[in-house]
């Protein structure tokens, strides 16, 4: 089956800087990679995705970047701010499936 | 509309009793995925269904774990016979069609407690 690594595992910044986290995948046939915030003691929220028909997807301040050659993609945030210090987390699916596939996440500190 | 709603939010049982954890999906959505989390790692598939059907339960160990989805009602995940290692956040995500959409929402989560 599908395998997703992510790294860095932590991840600190300053404020205002820009922080990416990137995530590999080893099957193909993925299609579909979204990515999932997750606060202290919360569900997962979803805050952007990306198909495989695109490169590149911005909303805001988050951006989604996709090499479907290399089988990577990757979650960049500019102008951080203490407020998206949580876990992000990446997940890859294909049409022909039944699953997602997450990475293992990312605990992202913004330092004020 | 609604978010996806689970309950209890929190739950505590002893060695050897039953969990019970319900999943109510968003409205219009037929498609539910089980997970487990435990602390410092990331989501683990257990089960997807469909309205009344287990189309993948192949995350779920076929002891003491079983799943379900009526036609009506939410979906249940059942924990029999709890052991601490059964100690997790489980969350359950709900998904208008499916992986072929793509998307799915997730529930704020049921923390068990095996004591």
């Amino acid at each position: 089956g599908e395998n997703v690594e992510q790294h860095p595992s932590t991840l600190s910044v300053q404020e205002g800087d820009s922080a990416v986290i990137k995530c590999t995948y080893s099957d193909s046939a993925s299609n579909y990679f979204p990515w999932y915030k997750q606060e202290l003691g919360k569900g997962p929220q979803l805050i952007i995705d990306i198909r495989s028909n695109v490169g590149e997807k911005k909303d805001q301040r988050i951006a989604v970047t996709l090499n479907k050659t290399a089988k990577h993609f990757s979650l960049h945030i500019t102008e951080t701010q203490p407020e998206d210090s949580a876990v992000y987390f990446c997940a890859a699916s294909m049409n022909t499936g039944n699953q997602f596939y997450f990475g293992t996440g990312t605990s992202l500190t913004v330092i004020p | 509309n609604a978010g996806v709603m689970q309950n209890p939010r929190h739950l505590v049982r002893r060695r050897g009793q039953e969990a019970r954890l319900r999943c109510s999906p968003m409205k219009g959505h037929s498609h539910v995925y089980w997970y487990r989390q435990l602390p410092e790692e990331g989501l683990k598939f257990m089960v997807y269904l469909q309205k009344e059907n287990i189309i993948d339960e192949s995350g779920m160990p076929k002891e003491r774990f079983s799943a379900e989805f009526p036609k009506e009602g939410p979906s249940i995940l059942r924990i029999q016979q709890v052991v601490r290692g059964d100690s997790a956040a489980y969350f359950c995500a709900s998904s208008p069609k499916g992986v072929r959409s793509g998307e799915q929402y997730f529930g704020p989560g049921t923390r068990l407690t095996v004591t």
